[in-house]
């Protein structure tokens, strides 16, 4: 089996720093993913990558950026923290079939802007 | 556009108690359709998913038939106990896109001993 490691797991700063998120996967997944998940709106997509140095916007992008610095490692950045983007942030790995894709998930990282 | 449909927010049942989650879901194609489930303190792990139209999946007692008739997807298990308390999430992959999921707003399961 494999793990998704996320590192901080509650991340801490102030509005308007720039803060960054770490994902690291040993599955030898292909493809990676970053979820927004706030109380009763669910898991929404912020970015994936399908491969090393691939990136792909998903529907929660602005505000964020990525990068997909080797096949096991996929980090996030909040380019300046607000107090209204305090979530958790989940990062996931899954290998592409013809069924679709079942992910794998992070423990998650939860941001806390002061 | 596509969207995966969750109305019951919480859901509060006794032990032994029959469960019904609602889902519904909206893109053009044959998405594969998926529940997956939060415990607290831990990320979404994969209960169950569903390819072909028609077809039910099934796992640790609980089980979705895929219907396209309807476009729902919802879950059920006969008798629930106090460890399946849990957030569970219906989702869909996009047709033309299997990479991308979309997940629907979840819905908190408790249940009481």
């Amino acid at each position: 089996g494999g793990i998704i490691t996320q590192t901080p797991k509650f991340l801490i700063g102030q509005e308007g720093q720039k803060l960054t998120l770490k994902c690291q996967q040993n599955f030898n997944h292909d493809t990676m993913y970053w979820y927004r998940q706030d109380s009763g709106k669910g898991l929404r997509l912020i970015y994936y990558s399908i491969t090393e140095n691939d990136l792909q916007k998903g529907d929660l992008s602005e505000g964020y950026d990525a990068s997909r610095e080797k096949k096991s490692s996929f980090s996030l950045t909040v380019t300046s923290a607000q107090k209204n983007e305090m979530a958790v942030f989940l990062c996931a790995s899954s290998i592409a079939n013809r069924a679709g894709n079942t992910l794998y998930f992070g423990e998650g990282s939860r941001l806390i802007v002061v | 556009g596509d969207s995966v449909i969750q109305m019951q927010g919480q859901v509060t049942l006794s032990e032994n108690d029959f469960l019904f989650i609602n889902c519904t879901y909206s893109t053009t194609g044959y998405p594969t359709l998926f529940w997956y489930v939060q415990y607290s303190g831990e990320g979404p792990q994969l209960l169950l998913q569903v390819t072909t139209a028609n077809n039910k999946g099934s796992s640790r007692g609980f089980e979705a038939t895929y219907d396209k008739g309807t476009t729902s997807f919802h879950l059920q298990k006969t008798s629930v106990q106090e460890i399946d308390s849990a957030v569970y999430y219906c989702a869909m992959s996009i047709t033309g896109n299997t990479r991308k999921l979309i997940f629907g707003l979840g819905t908190t399961l408790q249940v009481q001993p």
